[in-house]
């Protein structure tokens, strides 16, 4: 079974501020690496994802996420956020083999205020 | 592009009433999954379907059900409705291959409040 922490629950910054929003995880097997993001009262998106190759991946709205497989982590940042970032952010992992149902995180609301 | 389509995306029922959710995949996906998020919390995975069987289970309760159909698109079945099954229901499908790394699409999802 996997599981996904997000220990910021909440993280507040500034505009044009940059922003890690911080993800482990723990399997037992080798998982792909996803993070979406819901904004409020709307769907899920996704934001980037980690199959194999890189360990940085760069995804949309100027995000990206690094996959340290040692710390099991994969952390997602942004150089400079805008107010229109706010929004729940999740950290999903799901196993490489059979069907690759999503295990998430518990979220981490980013507000980013002028 | 097509995306996952979900209905009704709002829904009361009364309790002990019940509900069906409909889900139509991205044309061509051969996988359905469904998610609840309650309030404040994580989407919490519910049933998958792969080629039309249940593929997986998880935290789904004994009151629910769900299946798919011939033309791919999905239906979850919800009776016997408790206040705590007020949440957002999402859909999402993808294309499944063994090892290809299928990308998950969600729906809008569909919001049920249970009164």
């Amino acid at each position: 079974a996997q599981s996904v922490t997000q220990l910021d629950s909440q993280v507040p910054v500034f505009e044009e501020a940059p922003v890690e929003l911080r993800c482990n995880y723990s399997s037992s097997v080798s998982v792909y690496l996803f993070w979406y993001v819901q904004y409020p009262n709307q769907g899920l998106q996704l934001l980037l994802k980690y199959l194999s190759g890189s360990t940085l991946v760069k995804g949309i709205n100027g995000f990206e996420a690094e996959f340290n497989k040692s710390q099991t982590s994969f952390h997602l940042r942004k150089p400079s956020v805008h107010i229109s970032d706010t929004a729940e952010y999740f950290c999903a992992v799901s196993e490489i083999r059979g069907f690759q149902k999503l295990v998430f995180g518990t979220g981490t609301r980013l507000l980013v205020s002028p | 592009a097509a995306g996952v389509i979900q209905s009704p995306r709002h829904l009361i029922k009364e309790k002990r009433e019940t509900a069906t959710l409909k889900c139509y995949p991205i044309p061509r996906h051969d996988t359905v999954y469904w998610y609840q998020q309650g309030p404040g919390q994580d989407p919490q995975f519910l049933i998958s379907f792969y080629e039309k069987m249940q593929s997986d289970k998880g935290s789904i309760p004994d009151r629910f059900s769900a299946q798919q159909f011939s033309d791919y698109h999905s239906e979850l079945n919800m009776s016997s409705l408790e206040l705590g099954d007020s949440a957002l229901y999402f859909c999402a499908s993808s294309f499944t291959k063994a090892n290809s790394g299928n990308t998950i699409y969600f729906g809008e999802g569909s919001w049920l409040t249970v009164v």
